[in-house]
């Protein structure tokens, strides 16, 4: 059973810092994975999308890199801003199935 | 990017009426949505797979007979929650995969609160 766990639970950093967020995953068998953030009481916004091939993907200030082999997805966030601020969910796609595997998400606070 | 809208996004009932929520791909067609449930401050947890024309696969534990589930076209899934009560309060949340394209990613609608009183 694939099993997604995200560390830390829950981070606050000064705004202009870089930081990363981990994800890994139990069965390298991934057909993607994919990033997501979710404001307060709202859906989800997709981020970036690493298809099993690739390695990183880079939109803006945000990279994501995959290593399927250890079972690991890095989310670097450069030049953190308050408006960073949000939940931040890794999910997995299982090869052979549709659905997504979600982790628990980390919480992210840059204060001003 | 695609969008998916959920409408209601807010919803208030009393015990025992049913509720019905629509979950629309407005700029592209999904042959497949999903939907999902969410508890405060937890992740998000697979209800079932919908499949335009087919009857929808649920997950281990989730009653079909309470949350029926529709999609009845390429754009449209509806979500009825059935004879609601108290438990049944969270936040549901839909997402759909175009029907075009390879990479294999999905779209979230902004996700529909329920209360039940």
């Amino acid at each position: 059973k694939q099993e997604v766990t995200q560390i830390p639970a829950a981070l606050s950093v000064p705004e202009g810092e870089n930081l990363v967020l981990n994800c890994s995953f139990t069965d390298s068998a991934i057909y993607n994975l994919q990033w997501f953030r979710q404001d307060p009481g709202k859906g989800l916004t997709s981020l970036l999308l690493i298809q099993s091939s690739q390695r990183e993907q880079t939109s803006g200030r945000l990279n994501a890199s995959l290593d399927k082999s250890s079972g690991r997805s890095t989310l670097y966030i450069a030049a953190s801003q308050p408006g960073d601020s949000a939940t931040y969910l890794c999910a997995v796609i299982i090869q052979g199935a549709q659905k997504l595997v979600f982790g628990q998400g980390t919480r992210l606070t840059i204060n001003p | 990017g695609a969008v998916v809208s959920q409408h209601p996004s807010w919803v208030i009932c009393k015990s025992g009426t049913s509720v019905k929520i629509e979950c629309r791909s407005l700029d592209f067609q999904a042959t497949t949505m999903f939907w999902y449930r969410q508890f405060p401050k937890q992740s998000l947890m697979l209800m079932a797979t919908s499949n335009e024309g087919s009857k929808a696969t649920y997950e281990q534990g989730v009653e079909k007979d309470k949350f029926l589930i529709n999609h009845a076209s390429l754009t449209l899934s509806t979500l009825t929650v059935t004879s609601a009560h108290p438990e049944d309060s969270s936040f549901y949340i839909c997402s759909a995969r175009p029907l075009a394209g390879g990479a294999v990613e999905l779209f979230f609608g902004e996700g529909s609160r329920l209360t039940v009183l």
